[in-house]
C-alpha cells in the first residue's frame, strides 16, 4: 500500500540553525506530494508541494525536491526562526477528484530557540 | 482569507454517547474530507464526499460512522456509539478543484475525548 515514512523527532535547534527533516514514500504509481504545516493551535496548512520528479517545491524559504530514485521529498530551510516552530507533516496523494485523499506521515514537532 | 472552521474545539463524552462534528467548508469548494489523528500517531483518513455522496472511505470508516452535507454550507461526521478508541483529533478539509495536486484546506479540528 502506499505510505509516508518521516524521521523522528522531536528536533529542537537554535535560530538561524540549518534545518533538514527527512521523508521517504511507498506508492503505487507517481503520487503528487506534500508537505503541510501545523502551528499552534491551528488547523494544517499546506507549506509546499510537487507533482512530479525533480520538481522542486518551496515556500516562506523552505524547500523540497521530489527525488523518484530515492523515493524521498526531503524538507530543508537554510536558517530557521522562532515562528517556524510548529509540525509538520509530509504527505501523498495518488488520485484525482474525490478519491484524492492525502496519506500523512507521522509528523515531526520542531522547536527553535531564540 | 476564507478559511474551514470547525465546531466544537473540544468534545468530551461518555463512552456509546452519539457525537457530531460539525464542519463548515470554503463556499465554493465541492470536495469534503474527514481525517483523523490518534495522539502520537499518524493524520489518517477517514472518508470523501463529492456531490452529496461518500467517495471513499476507509476501513476505519465503518457502520458507526456516517457524514452528512444537510444544508449546503455544513459538513458533519457523526460517531453513533463512542469507543474509547475513538479519542483523537478529528479534522475537516475541503478542495475546489478535482486535480490531486489542488490544495486541501484544513480546519483547526476538534480534539474528542471519549471517557
Amino acid at each position: 500500500g502506499n505510505s509516508v515514512t518521516q524521521m523522528e523527532g522531536p528536533v529542537t535547534l537554535s535560530e538561524e540553525a540549518f534545518l533538514t527533516i527527512n521523508c521517504t514514500y511507498t506508492a503505487t504509481g507517481y503520487p503528487s506530494l506534500f508537505w503541510y504545516v501545523q502551528y499552534p493551535g491551528e488547523g494544517l496548512q499546506l507549506l509546499l508541494k510537487a507533482t512530479k520528479a525533480d520538481d522542486k517545491g518551496s515556500n516562506k524559504g523552505f524547500e523540497a525536491t521530489y527525488r523518484k530514485e530515492t523515493t524521498s521529498f526531503h524538507l530543508e530551510k537554510g536558517s530557521v526562526q522562532v515562528s517556524d516552530s510548529a509540525v509538520y507533516f509530509c504527505a501523498l496523494s495518488l488520485s484525482t477528484g474525490a478519491n484524492s485523499k492525502l496519506t500523512f506521515g507521522k509528523g515531526i514537532t520542531l522547536s527553535v530557540r531564540p | 482569507e476564507p478559511e474551514v472552521t470547525q465546531t466544537p474545539s473540544h468534545q468530551v463524552t461518555q463512552m456509546g454517547q452519539e457525537v457530531i462534528l460539525r464542519c463548515v467548508p470554503i463556499s465554493n469548494h465541492l470536495y469534503f474530507y474527514w481525517y483523523r489523528q490518534i495522539l502520537g500517531q499518524k493524520v489518517e483518513f477517514l472518508v470523501s464526499f463529492y456531490n452529496n455522496e461518500i467517495s471513499e472511505k476507509s476501513e476505519i470508516f465503518d457502520d458507526q460512522f456516517s457524514v452528512e452535507r444537510p444544508d449546503g454550507s455544513n459538513f458533519t461526521l457523526k460517531i453513533r456509539s463512542t469507543k474509547l478508541e475513538d479519542s483523537a483529533m478529528y479534522f475537516c478539509a475541503s478542495k475546489q478543484g478535482q486535480s490531486s495536486y489542488n490544495e486541501q484546506f484544513f480546519g483547526p479540528g476538534t480534539r474528542l475525548t471519549v471517557l
